[in-house]
């Protein structure tokens, strides 16, 4: 079964406005933690942003926020005011904190953000 | 500048041989873990090491073996290459609460 599940192959956006990348995950574990990367182009894979299963708080980077629902199982990635930068593919991860910490990501989402 | 470094940057050889990936995690950072993206599979986790065990094992093909060394770096060793291994290899270094990616080994196999 799927663990992490991004059902927005590809998103467009006008610059300055906010969007927002669906995530949603499935564990039975109680400890996890959940992450956001952006992949440019040119292949480098860029750590944007976590979340761990017990913070309370939503995690904020910046332009990048986490809306977590635990309940729902949903971790959204919204970046606020989009610059022509952010056009990317955005990958969803999610570690299992067993012994070890084994890691799970989603198909990612393409955004290409438009002038 | 991520602080992982790996080398080679591309690698080009040919099926049924071996190769060797190299990768220093960042300073400081004990944890470090192995992907392998490739178009049709995605980004796939393979292994994780901490301070020089194995903690984590995800889709490693038994042709597939990695260490990591007292002083933290780590190799993932790839045999008997196949036409399918081509892919874009990521190390990756972790202080729990970020995980940083270096730049790739691309692989090629012809």
């Amino acid at each position: 079964a799927q663990k992490i599940t991004q059902t927005q192959p590809g998103m467009f956006v006008q610059e300055k406005e906010a969007v927002t990348l669906d995530c949603t995950y499935d564990t039975s574990d109680q400890s996890y933690g959940l992450f956001w990367y952006k992949q440019p182009s040119s292949g480098e894979m860029i750590f944007l942003i976590y979340q761990g299963s017990y913070d309370e708080q939503n995690a904020t980077e910046g332009r990048y926020s986490l809306n977590f629902q635990k309940a729902r199982k949903s971790a959204n990635l919204v970046i606020s005011a989009s610059q022509l930068g952010d056009s990317a593919m955005y990958f969803c991860a999610m570690r299992e904190d067993n012994y070890g910490q084994n890691f799970v990501f989603g198909p990612g989402t393409r955004l290409s953000v438009l002038p | 500048d991520s602080g992982v470094t790996q080398t080679p940057k591309h690698l080009i050889t040919a099926t049924g041989q071996r190769v060797t990936l190299r990768c220093s995690p960042r300073s400081g950072d004990l944890s470090v873990y192995w992907y392998q993206q490739s178009l049709d599979q995605g980004l796939q986790f393979l292994i994780q090491y901490y301070n020089g065990e194995e903690r984590a094992k995800g889709n490693i093909l038994e042709r597939f073996s990695a260490q990591q060394f007292p002083d933290l770096h780590s190799e993932l060793n790839l045999s008997s290459l196949e036409l399918g291994d081509s892919a874009l290899y990521f190390c990756a270094s972790s202080n729990y609460n970020e995980q940083f990616f270096g730049p790739g080994t691309r692989l090629t196999v012809l």
